[in-house]
């Protein structure tokens, strides 16, 4: 089944505990991108990536990183948490073509305490 | 001028009516205009998309109205049904650039039977 597979579902931290947030399609698809969800705010986008090792910002990149070692991984990084940072994360993949849908999972729901 | 502004945050439309939802947006390059359908617990999930050279789109009971321009799009659910009851997100982008997608604030449908 195609699908993108984000781990963990939901956490709960502190303040200054790195954390990681791995995100995984099976698709083969060039293009990745992190996600943010605030009420009221609607989706924003973190990080995006078209391809292995090319990565570059979205709209909302302040406090996070991300790697793209391999095609299929594309984790979002939080080196240093903060409360602000409470969200609910979504990562999404999408084939090259032009005009090809994003493919989101089911979310990552994380507390900064 | 990145802007997407969507409204109503909230609707509540009886089984059987029409859910109409508008969004607005500036940017008068963007040229990919999609609808994405959330349920709770999930993801988003592309639901239905137009570009701006024709001025309607219908997918069954969904239907995309596009004023280019008013600079205006909106989304039409006939026959709405309790199943139909999600949070729905318009977005826009360029099209050679749709990991770019620039989303609304969404809309609560909640359909009652």
């Amino acid at each position: 089944e195609a699908q993108v597979t984000q781990n963990p579902r939901y956490l709960i931290t502190v303040t200054g505990k790195k954390l990681t947030v791995t995100c995984s399609q099976n698709m083969n698809h060039e293009y990745m991108s992190w996600y943010r969800q605030d009420p009221g705010l609607g989706l924003r986008q973190i990080y995006y990536s078209m391809n292995v090792e090319v990565t570059d910002k979205g709209d909302v990149p302040e406090g996070y990183k991300v790697s793209r070692k391999e095609k299929r991984n594309f984790p979002l990084i939080l080196e240093s948490p903060s409360p602000n940072q409470t969200s609910l994360y979504f990562c999404a993949s999408r084939a090259t073509t032009v005009n090809q849908p994003q493919h989101f999972g089911d979310g990552t729901r994380l507390s900064i305490l | 001028q990145q802007q997407v502004k969507q409204s109503p945050q909230s609707l509540i439309v009886q089984k059987g009516g029409i859910s109409i939802i508008n969004c607005a947006y500036e940017n008068t390059a963007f040229d990919y205009f999609p609808w994405y359908q959330q349920f709770p617990g999930k993801g988003p999930a592309l639901l239905i998309a137009i570009r701006p050279d024709v001025s309607e789109k219908k997918e069954g009971r969904f239907t995309i109205s596009f004023n280019k321009s008013a600079k205006q799009f909106s989304l039409h659910i006939m026959d709405s049904q309790p199943g139909d009851s999600a949070t729905y997100f318009c977005a826009a982008s360029l099209s050679y650039n749709t990991d770019k997608l620039i989303f609304g604030t969404g809309t609560r449908l909640q359909v009652f039977p």
